[in-house]
């Protein structure tokens, strides 16, 4: 079984500073891994994700991750937020070694980007 | 692309109701999976299902079942709504077969937004 820690829950920040928000995850098998994002009152919007290759991922709107095996971590960072980066971020994973594997995620870090 | 579509955006019904919260896509995906997101808890697996008939228990499948009656179909159940299960509701589907391509993902509808009274 898998699971996801993110291990903070808000994250305030000023408009054009550096953010990053952290995810470690937990597994027996080797997984994929993925950020996701939500804005208020909308469905989840996939920002990157990590299947295989170079451990440096970029992703939409500038945000990218970087996956570290021995630290199980996959944390997602943007050298500078925008207030329009409002929402809350999730990380998730799944098993790489079933194609029947449903994500697992992390319970959210809501970034809040302030003028 | 690849829509997942949940047939209400808002719903409001009472104690003791049966409801059904309907999700379809349209790609052929072989597994959906239902989602249950609560403040400060994320994302919690209900149910998933990986065939037609087929499904399989998620971490909080108690007081809901699912019917999986065709590929791009997959309804939620609630038996016998209660306001604990007040929540928003999130359908998803992956495909198997993208496993080793660049596309490989999962696609979440927009949310079903339940309000139990």
């Amino acid at each position: 079984a898998q699971s996801v820690t993110q291990l903070d829950s808000q994250v305030p920040v000023f408009e054009e500073a550096p953010v990053e928000l952290r995810c470690n995850y937990s597994s027996s098998v080797s997984v994929y891994l993925f950020w996701y994002v939500q804005y208020p009152n909308q469905g989840l919007q996939l920002l990157l994700k990590y299947l295989s290759g170079s451990t440096l991922v970029k992703g939409i709107n500038g945000f990218e991750a970087e996956f570290n095996k021995s630290q199980t971590s996959f944390h997602l960072r943007k050298p500078s937020v925008h207030i329009s980066d409002t929402a809350e971020y999730f990380c998730a994973v799944s098993a790489r070694n079933s194609g029947n594997t449903p994500l697992v995620f992390g319970k959210g870090t809501r970034l809040s980007v302030i003028a | 692309d690849v829509k997942v579509t949940q047939s209400s955006r808002y719903l409001v019904k009472r104690t003791g109701e049966k409801v059904f919260l309907e999700c379809v896509q349209d790609m052929d995906h072989e597994n959906m999976f239902w989602y249950r997101q609560d403040p400060g808890l994320g994302l919690r697996l209900i149910y998933f299902s990986y065939d037609v008939k087929m499904k399989e228990k998620g971490d909080i499948p108690e007081g809901y079942s699912v019917s999986r009656e065709k590929k791009e179909r997959f309804s939620l159940i609630l038996e016998s709504a209660s306001t604990n299960q007040t929540s928003m509701y999130l359908c998803a589907s992956s495909l198997v077969r993208d496993r080793s391509s660049p596309n490989y993902g999962y696609t979440f509808g927009s949310g079903t937004r339940l309000t139990v009274v």
